[in-house]
Order: C-alpha cells, then structure tokens, then sequence
C-alpha cells in the first residue's frame, strides 16, 4: 500500500525567505509523485510532478522538487517566498493507476 | 488543460436531505475521480467513475450513501444522501487526462449540514 507523509502542517517563513516542505512516501512500485497548491477557498492547482527521468523536477511560480529514491522523498523547495505563496500544499502519491494518496497537507504562511 | 466546473460552490442543507454535485469537463475525458476532503484534513478518494459501468468505490464508502452518475465522457454527479453534520466537507471532482501525466481538479463543493 502507498502512503504519504507530510512533515509539519504549518510552516511559516519570512518574505525572501528559502520554503521547504517535506514529503516522504512509501511505495511497493516506482511511484509518481506530485505537489500540489489549494489556495483559500479554490480547488487543487498541480504545481509540479514526477514520473520518470529527470529527479529535479521544476513547477510553476519558481518551486522545484527533488526525487530521492533512498530517502524515499519528494521535499518541495522555493528559493524565495513571496507573500502570494500562501497556501496549503498537499504531496501525493499514485502507482501505475490513475488514483492519488495524498499526504494531509502543509499550510504555508509568509510573513512580510 | 481541462477546465472542470463544478455546482454548486457551496450549500448548507438540513440533516436527513441529499444533496447533488454536478461536475462538467470541457472535454471528454475516460476516467473521473471524486474526492472528500474533510475539514482540516487531506483529500481521500470517494469513488472512480468510468463511463458506461458502475462506479467503483473505495474502502469505506458506500453507493448507498454516495450515488454516483457518469451518463457521458464529460459529465459526472455525485449525490450525498441522508446527510448528517459528518458529511461536512469539501467535495472535489478530479479528471485523468492520461495516465498519471495530470490530474485536474474541479473548484470543489463546499458542503455544511445542520
């Protein structure tokens, strides 16, 4: 069975600050792995994914994701926040059918 | 991309009543996820609803209480019957656009019983 764990439900940061949002996953199958972004009353907007190839996986809005196979992780990292990255973020993990487990969720605040 | 709208965006609805979620695709799509996300918690997969059979549920839910329609490749309802205040959640609809390239998600349903 797949599973997801997110590490800390509230992270906050400073603006300009560096993000990083763990996720570790376990998986009997080379997984695919996705992040994705809830902001305040909208539905889930895919912010980046990995399936096969390239382990540094670069989304939108300056985030980027490293695959590491043996920490089992998939940490999601933005060099600088903006005050316009607050949002809760949700990591996920799918095998090879088209359902997603996902972890519960990391709510993001900026602090100007 | 698709673009998923779902309807309505929010209700509150009295105990014992049911409530349907409508979920429409701007294209055809093979395969259509709904997901509950309970307030303060993650997203957990209701049931997968594929065109022309029986949606397939997941452990935990039943069709019963979850009665899921898939009439055509872009179109999906999910009802919530006999409510209870348990029920109150966030109801999303997702769509496959090709295996695990992309899951697109509706703006969910905003579901509060009394």
């Amino acid at each position: 069975a797949q599973s997801v764990t997110q590490l800390g439900s509230h992270v906050s940061v400073s603006e300009g600050a560096l993000v990083l949002l763990r996720c570790n996953y376990s998986s009997s199958v080379p997984p695919y792995l996705f992040w994705y972004v809830q902001y305040p009353n909208q539905g889930l907007q895919l912010l980046l994914k990995y399936t096969t190839g390239a382990t540094l996986v670069k989304g939108i809005n300056g985030f980027e994701a490293e695959f590491k196979k043996s920490e089992t992780s998939f940490h999601l990292t933005k060099p600088s926040a903006h005050m316009s990255d607050a949002a809760e973020y949700f990591c996920a993990v799918s095998d090879d059918t088209d359902k997603l487990i996902f972890g519960t969720g990391t709510r993001l605040q900026v602090f100007p | 991309s698709a673009v998923i709208s779902q309807k309505p965006s929010r209700d509150i609805c009295q105990r014992g009543t049911s409530l349907t979620i409508q979920c429409q695709v701007d294209s055809q799509v093979t395969m259509m996820f709904w997901y509950r996300q309970q307030p303060g918690q993650s997203l957990t997969l209701i049931a997968t609803a594929n065109q022309g059979s029986e949606a397939t549920y997941e452990s935990g839910f039943v069709i019963d209480k979850f009665p899921i329609s898939r009439p055509n490749l872009t179109f999906s309802t999910l009802t919530v019957s006999n409510m209870s205040p348990e029920d109150s959640s966030i109801y999303l609809c997702s769509v496959d656009q090709g295996t695990n390239e992309k899951l697109f998600f509706g703006s969910g349903t905003q579901l509060s019983v009394l």
